[in-house]
């Protein structure tokens, strides 16, 4: 069982990025997934969470109408692409498994929005 | 608002509780409280979820509860390598709200 986050890097603000997710080892399409970011010296932000069919999406209040959570059951990946990147949002991104248990976390990816 | 002892220290073969809370009121099962063990430069592993339930990889000494309102974790028989951060999670109506972490020292 295994999660794999790419995508991310260095971008200026106002810009945008999309984060994948691929997971091998177990049956996507039958779990919920979120995406939960983490700044550094900071602990973990839940960000965005998605159902097994892609039927319904929760989003942190600060995130809304700028990132979005989708996947690709065929291709056993999760995105989030996001929109109008802030400096805030400099953080690891980390998908993980399961709506409501979290058990399996991908090893995260760095994003960094500066100027 | 979820909040959490900032830090605790305790002593190889003690007991320790960790507590969360909420801002909204006292923390129920309807929460779904889960807890989590980060290192650093890892990534966070996932204990307790669902107020008591271990995951198969989580050793016996590691116990979730609710106690007085609050989610709570307890390590008893604590190790060395026990040390680390700890952080709890609450689910509210869709969103899920992360506590703000427990630095945990074994001394």
């Amino acid at each position: 069982v295994q999660l794999v986050e790419s995508g991310g890097g260095v971008v200026q603000p106002g810009r945008s990025l999309r984060l994948s997710c691929v997971a091998s080892g177990f049956n996507f399409e039958t779990y919920g997934m979120h995406w939960v970011r983490q700044a550094p010296g900071k602990g973990p932000e839940w960000v965005a969470v998605i159902r097994h069919n892609g039927s319904n999406k929760h989003y942190r209040d600060s995130v809304k109408g700028r990132f979005t959570i989708s996947r690709d059951n065929s291709k056993n990946t999760l995105y989030l692409q996001m929109d109008r990147l802030r400096v805030e949002d400099t953080a690891i991104y980390y998908c993980a498994r399961d709506p409501d248990t979290f058990d399996v976390w991908g090893q995260g990816t760095m994003v960094t929005v500066s100027s | 608002v979820v909040t959490q002892e900032p830090s605790l220290t305790v002593s190889p073969g003690g007991t320790v509780t960790l507590t969360c809370s909420s801002s909204t009121g006292a923390v129920t099962s309807g929460y779904y409280p889960n807890w989590f063990q980060q290192k650093p430069g890892h990534a966070p592993r996932a204990l307790i979820h669902t107020t008591i339930n271990r995951h198969s990889w989580t050793p016996a000494r590691f116990s979730g509860s609710l106690l007085g309102g609050k989610a709570a974790l307890t390590l008893s028989g604590v190790q060395p390598e026990d040390e680390a951060e700890y952080f709890c999670l609450l689910y509210y109506h869709g969103a899920w709200v992360f506590g703000g972490g427990t630095k945990l020292t074994v001394l």
